[in-house]
């Protein structure tokens, strides 16, 4: 079956520095997500794609669908506080179903 | 309220007992999907429902687990002769339609605890 391969799996920042992670998939998607989990709650959405090659942002955020759609990353700039928690990405083709990686655990060192 | 809606929120329950979570998609989205999350894993998929389409069970770990979805919106997960292996986060999403355009929301799970 499909795998997502996410890295890093965990990262130790300061606040105000920029974060970078990335995913990539034994196949090919139709659509990459990125959520952001906090403890004791579900997956929030953060970015959408549903294009090759696209760009989007959403505030500090900013995530790109790979050209080949195996692969999509997303950047975080000037990192703050509440940044902390897992982030995930996800991809499906077609059949609705989330094949998920396996999470980049993000902490910010005070 | 506006987002998906799961209850309970957690529970505990002894080995071998039966039990059923329920959820209550998002107004509107006739897509609903369960998905397991183990201790510090990313999400497994389980079962997808859309509209009056035969649901999507493929994720389905042993037939001790089911799931159906009445009158297109509320969806209950039942999982029978409960195993310690069955102990995980249960989350559902949903979304607007079928289509490769439509972003699963979640709702924020049920922590499921065998003794």
């Amino acid at each position: 079956g499909q795998q997502l391969n996410q890295s890093p799996q965990s990262m130790f920042i300061q606040e105000g520095e920029d974060v970078s992670m990335n995913c990539t998939s034994s196949s090919i998607f139709n659509t990459w997500l990125w959520y952001k989990q906090d403890p004791g709650e579900g997956p929030v959405l953060l970015i959408a794609l549903y294009k090759a090659g696209e760009l989007t942002s959403n505030g500090r955020l900013t995530a790109q669908f790979g050209i080949t759609r195996k692969d999509s990353f997303l950047n975080i700039s000037a990192s703050i506080p509440s940044d902390v928690g897992i982030y995930f990405c996800a991809g499906n083709f077609g059949n609705e179903k989330l094949t998920f990686g396996t999470g980049t655990r993000l902490t910010i060192i005070p | 309220g506006a987002g998906v809606s799961q209850s309970p929120s957690n529970k505990v329950t002894e080995k071998g007992k039966d039990v059923e979570l329920r959820c209550d998609p998002i107004s509107g989205h006739t897509a609903l999907y369960w998905y397991r999350q183990s201790l510090g894993q990313g999400l497994e998929f389980l079962i997808y429902f859309q509209g009056n389409s035969a649901p999507d069970k493929s994720g389905l770990p042993s037939d001790r687990f089911s799931a159906e979805r009445t009158g297109g919106s509320v969806s209950t997960l039942t999982i029978q002769r409960t195993q310690q292996e069955d102990s995980a986060v249960y989350l559902c999403a949903s979304s607007l339609a079928s289509t490769t355009r439509a972003a699963q929301h979640f709702g924020d799970g049920t922590r499921l605890s065998i003794l």
